[in-house]
C-alpha cells in the first residue's frame, strides 16, 4: 500500500532561519510526487510536482528535491507569511489517488 | 481563470441524517476528486469523477456517493451521518485523470455531525 510519512510535525523558525521539512514515501510505481500548502481554514494551495529522482523546483524561498525513497522541502531564509502546513502527497501509475501525509505545520517567528 | 468553488462553507447536519456538498471545478478542467480531511491530518481520498463516471475510489463506505454533471460540476452525497464524518471536505479539480500538474483545490466545506 502506498504510504507517505512527513517530518516533523511541527517546526518552529526565527525568521531568516533556514530549514528542510522531511517527506518518506512508499510507492507501486511514482506517477508524481506532489507539494501543497495549506493555511487554515482554507483548501491545499499547488506548490511543486516531481516527476523523477533527482528532479529540484524551485519557487521564492520554497526548493523541492526527490530522491527513490524521499522528498524535502528546503526553506531559506522564512519570512512569517510562510507559516502554514505543508503537505506532501505521491501518486501512482495504477491509481487516480493522491496519497497525503499529515502534514507539516511550519511557524515563523519575526 | 474562476478557482474552484464550494457550497456551503459550514453545515451543521445532526447524526443520521443525509448531507449533499457541490463543487463548481475550475474553467477547462473536467476531473474531480473529493477528500475528506479530519482535524490534524492528511487529506484522504474519497473518489474521482472524470466524464461524469466514477473514475477511482478510496476506501469509503457507500453511502458516500458522487455526481458530475456535463458541466464538470460535481455532487458529494453523504447518507446516514455519523460522528465521524465531521470534517473538512475537499474538492479538487484538473485538466485529465491524472493530471500531473496538480490538482487545484477549494476552501472546503466544514461539516459538523451532532
Amino acid at each position: 500500500e502506498d504510504q507517505v510519512t512527513q517530518s516533523p510535525e511541527a517546526l518552529r523558525l526565527q525568521e531568516g532561519e533556514s530549514s528542510s521539512l522531511n517527506c518518506s514515501y512508499t510507492v507501486s510505481g511514482l506517477r508524481g510526487l506532489f507539494w501543497y500548502r495549506q493555511d487554515p481554514g482554507k483548501g491545499p494551495e499547488f506548490l511543486f510536482t516531481l516527476y523523477s529522482a533527482g528532479e529540484e523546483k524551485e519557487k521564492e524561498r520554497l526548493k523541492a528535491t526527490l530522491t527513490k525513497k524521499e522528498s524535502f522541502l528546503h526553506i531559506t531564509a522564512p519570512k512569517p507569511e510562510d507559516s502554514a502546513t505543508y503537505l506532501c502527497a505521491v501518486q501512482a501509475w495504477n491509481n487516480n489517488d493522491m496519497r497525503f501525509g499529515a502534514g507539516t505545520r511550519l511557524t515563523v517567528k519575526p | 481563470e474562476t478557482g474552484v468553488t464550494q457550497s456551503p462553507t459550514h453545515l451543521i447536519k445532526t447524526r443520521g441524517q443525509q448531507v449533499t456538498l457541490r463543487c463548481s471545478s475550475q474553467s477547462g478542467h473536467n476531473t474531480v476528486s473529493w477528500y475528506q480531511q479530519a482535524l490534524g491530518q492528511g487529506p484522504q481520498f474519497i473518489f474521482q469523477y472524470y466524464r461524469e463516471e466514477e473514475n477511482g475510489r478510496g476506501n469509503f463506505p457507500p453511502r458516500f456517493s458522487g455526481l458530475q454533471f456535463p458541466n464538470y460540476s460535481s455532487e458529494l452525497n453523504v447518507n446516514a451521518l455519523e460522528l465521524d464524518d465531521s470534517a473538512l471536505y475537499l474538492c479538487a479539480s484538473s485538466r485529465i485523470s491524472g493530471d500531473n500538474y496538480g490538482y487545484t483545490f477549494g476552501s472546503g466545506t466544514r461539516l459538523t455531525v451532532v
